[in-house]
């Protein structure tokens, strides 16, 4: 197992525009998770999943984005009319439940650019 | 209102001596306390953790302290090597353990010198 992994590594898009992200977790963590990271701050949380289920959702997370885990594998995030503003590091973890002792286990991340 | 709060955003030491990096929280509803680090163009990776229950937890080089009366924790790095050049999160989460939603602090930057 390679661990966490994000797909692309890099986008540019421009204003207005839909994009979508993939994160392929570690084969055998029941628990998925979305953070956003921009400039000089700490990850913020956006959504996690335990197998497909939708478990919790942040504020941040406006309805441009939507998240999902249809076969509680791999996951999509969407962000629908993309804003400036969306420009961050988004970055996907996988983890067993529960999972006191060892943490997340983060991908490299996504890193998207409006323009 | 930031909920976990490092308030060095940089911290540098000397090769072989001792980092420490701080970590306060305001929700005492936290009960589960991780640090992670985090190298340029990666994901942050797992370090180290402690559950309120205990008031340090040590592994190898590290070793984290958790003061709960003073809303308070550390991270100590003994002895420090170049390779410990990274930014360092600090993060909380009031899920037991289970880690539904962990927040985070704003990192500090930690620079080792040879």
């Amino acid at each position: 197992d390679t661990g966490v992994s994000q797909n692309p590594r890099h986008k540019i898009t421009k204003r207005g525009q839909n994009v979508t992200f993939r994160c392929d977790p570690i084969s055998e963590h029941n628990r998925l998770y979305w953070y956003r990271q921009t400039l000089g701050q700490g990850p913020e949380f956006l959504t996690y999943f335990q197998n497909e289920a939708q478990l919790e959702k942040s504020r941040l997370l406006s309805d441009r984005f939507s998240a999902e885990r249809p076969k509680g594998s791999f996951s999509t995030l969407e962000i629908q009319r993309t804003e400036q503003g969306d420009s961050a590091m988004y970055l996907c973890a996988s983890s067993f439940s529960p999972g006191e002792g060892y943490g997340y286990t983060f991908g490299s991340g996504t890193r998207l650019t409006v323009v | 209102d930031q909920q976990v709060k490092q308030n060095s955003p940089s911290l540098s030491v000397q090769e072989g001596r001792i980092s420490i990096l701080n970590c306060d929280y305001t929700n005492s509803m936290f009960d589960y306390f991780l640090w992670y680090k985090k190298y340029p163009a990666e994901g942050p990776t797992f370090l180290i953790s402690i559950s309120s229950i205990k008031d340090k937890n040590e592994d190898g080089r590290f070793t984290v302290f958790l003061n709960k009366s003073a809303k308070h924790l550390s991270l100590h790095i003994v002895p420090s090597q170049p390779g410990d050049s990274a930014v360092y999160f600090c993060a909380a989460s009031a899920g037991g353990g289970s880690q539904g939603n962990l927040i985070f602090g704003k990192g500090t930057k930690l620079s080792v010198k040879p």
